[in-house]
């Protein structure tokens, strides 16, 4: 199983000021996927960006990029430009795909207030 | 994207009775999982749920308590049994179009028992 650690439980930014969240996992796949999700007051779980651990080149999500570091193992994602919607619980999640499983594991999340 | 829906949306039930949550996707899918949402907690996964098979359950999870049905690609079920104030949590299902994309999320159920 994938362990994963989101070192900051809360973080707090100023409205179009950018921000970054951290995340650190341990895999021993070589080929995998990670995700950062979303969580919203109204619970849903949303997609905001994804990054195939093969490509070298970090993904980039309109206001939202990672900065991907596969010998390091570290996926942090940064908000530019942050607006009241950010405002959200965010999740790092690697996902195992070598056996066909496509399983998600979460972090335990950081709690993102934006501040007008 | 998919457009997942899950009911119940919410539920408050007595302990020792059991809640039957079902999850329908608007096309069909490859993969469809189950996922709990203990209060102030991450997602933590409960199972696999396998067309026209047996579930593949997670680590501390078990049929007896947790049985899930998916009688085809677009329809899931999962059924609390016997349930204590411990279960009480949101409950999720994912799904997942091809092997290696993103999950993605239905609405979730707030299940709470008393």
């Amino acid at each position: 199983a994938q362990t994963v650690t989101q070192s900051q439980p809360e973080m707090s930014v100023q409205e179009a000021e950018t921000v970054t969240l951290s995340c650190t996992y341990d895999t021993s796949e070589s080929d995998y996927y990670l995700f950062w999700y979303k969580q919203p007051p109204s619970r849903q779980m949303i997609l905001v960006i994804r990054q195939e651990a093969y490509k070298q080149q970090n993904a980039t999500e309109n206001r939202f990029s990672v900065n991907f570091q596969k010998a390091a193992k570290s996926f942090s994602l940064k908000i530019s430009d942050s607006q009241l919607g950010d405002a959200a619980m965010y999740f790092c999640a690697p996902s195992t795909i070598q056996t066909g499983a496509n399983n998600l594991f979460f972090g335990t999340g950081t709690r993102l207030t934006v501040i007008p | 994207s998919a457009v997942i829906s899950q009911k119940p949306s919410r539920d408050i039930c007595q302990r020792g009775t059991s809640l039957t949550i079902q999850c329908q996707v608007d096309s069909q899918v490859t993969m469809m999982f189950w996922y709990r949402q203990q209060p102030g907690q991450s997602l933590t996964l409960i199972a696999t749920a396998n067309q026209g098979s047996e579930a593949t359950y997670e680590s501390g999870f078990v049929i007896d308590k947790f049985p899930i049905s998916r009688p085809n690609l677009t329809f899931s079920t999962l059924t609390v049994s016997n349930m204590s104030p411990e279960d009480s949590s949101i409950y999720l299902c994912s799904v997942v179009r091809e092997v290696g994309y993103e999950q993605y999320f239905g609405p979730g159920t707030r299940l709470t028992v008393t």
